[in-house]
């Protein structure tokens, strides 16, 4: 069975520029996560999907961040404009609905800007 | 705010001998705790968890103990092998149906052959 994908594995971009990440979680899962993880520090809940529903965003900076799971399948993790603190390593996770703790982690993007 | 803390930072230990990770935490809310394993350049892989209702769980060559009155929690490999070198990170949820995960800052370990 697939794992979680994503793509790009890495990114380098200029400030102020946008950027997207994408990611398609394991079959059948509905909860859908996207973390960021800095330098030395775990990774740091940013939204978590519920099917379509963003169920909890508080911790994304919506100036600039956005995310969409339209189809309840994949999902789209935008930064527009992009900052230098935004470099890190943007994780995307799945786990079946409210069954399981056990989230499943994608190989993430390094985002670097410069 | 740190809720979840590793405060070694790393850990190195010869083949075949005893590995122990630590972990402490300070909400008495949590009522989930995993481990994730994490190789360069690759995202987590879960490891083994353990609900706050019981005090061990065991699989393989990984145990967990969880010690709730102390919020603490710690991970051993028995026998560690050079492949289980990787950083570990402890994670929390944070109880109810949010599912959310807390997570520590992760202790890289060194098994040396």
């Amino acid at each position: 069975e697939a794992g979680v994908v994503q793509s790009p594995r890495y990114k380098i971009i200029e400030k102020k520029q946008p950027v997207a990440f994408w990611c398609n979680p394991i079959s059948g899962h509905n909860t859908l996560y996207w973390y960021r993880q800095n330098l030395g520090q775990g990774p740091e809940l940013l939204i978590r999907y519920e099917n379509e529903e963003a169920v909890d965003d508080s911790q994304l900076p919506k100036d600039r961040f956005s995310a969409e799971r339209l189809k309840g399948v994949d999902s789209t993790l935008k930064i527009q404009p992009a900052e230098l603190g935004d470099s890190a390593v943007y994780l995307c996770a799945s786990s079946f609905q409210g069954t399981s703790s056990t989230q499943y982690f994608g190989p993430g993007t390094r985002l670097t800007v410069l | 705010d740190q809720q979840v803390k590793q405060n070694s930072p790393s850990l190195s230990v010869q083949e075949g001998r005893i590995s122990i990770l630590n972990c402490d935490y300070t909400n008495s809310m949590f009522d989930y705790f995993l481990w994730y394993k994490k190789y360069p350049a690759e995202g987590p892989t879960f490891l083994i968890s353990i609900s706050s209702i019981k005090d061990k769980n065991e699989d393989g060559r990984f145990t967990v103990f969880l010690n709730k009155s102390a919020k603490h929690l710690s991970l051993h490999i028995v026998p560690s092998q050079p492949g289980d070198s990787a950083v570990y990170f402890c994670a929390a949820r944070d109880g109810g149906a949010t599912n959310k995960l807390i997570f520590g800052t992760g202790t890289l370990l060194a098994v040396q052959p």
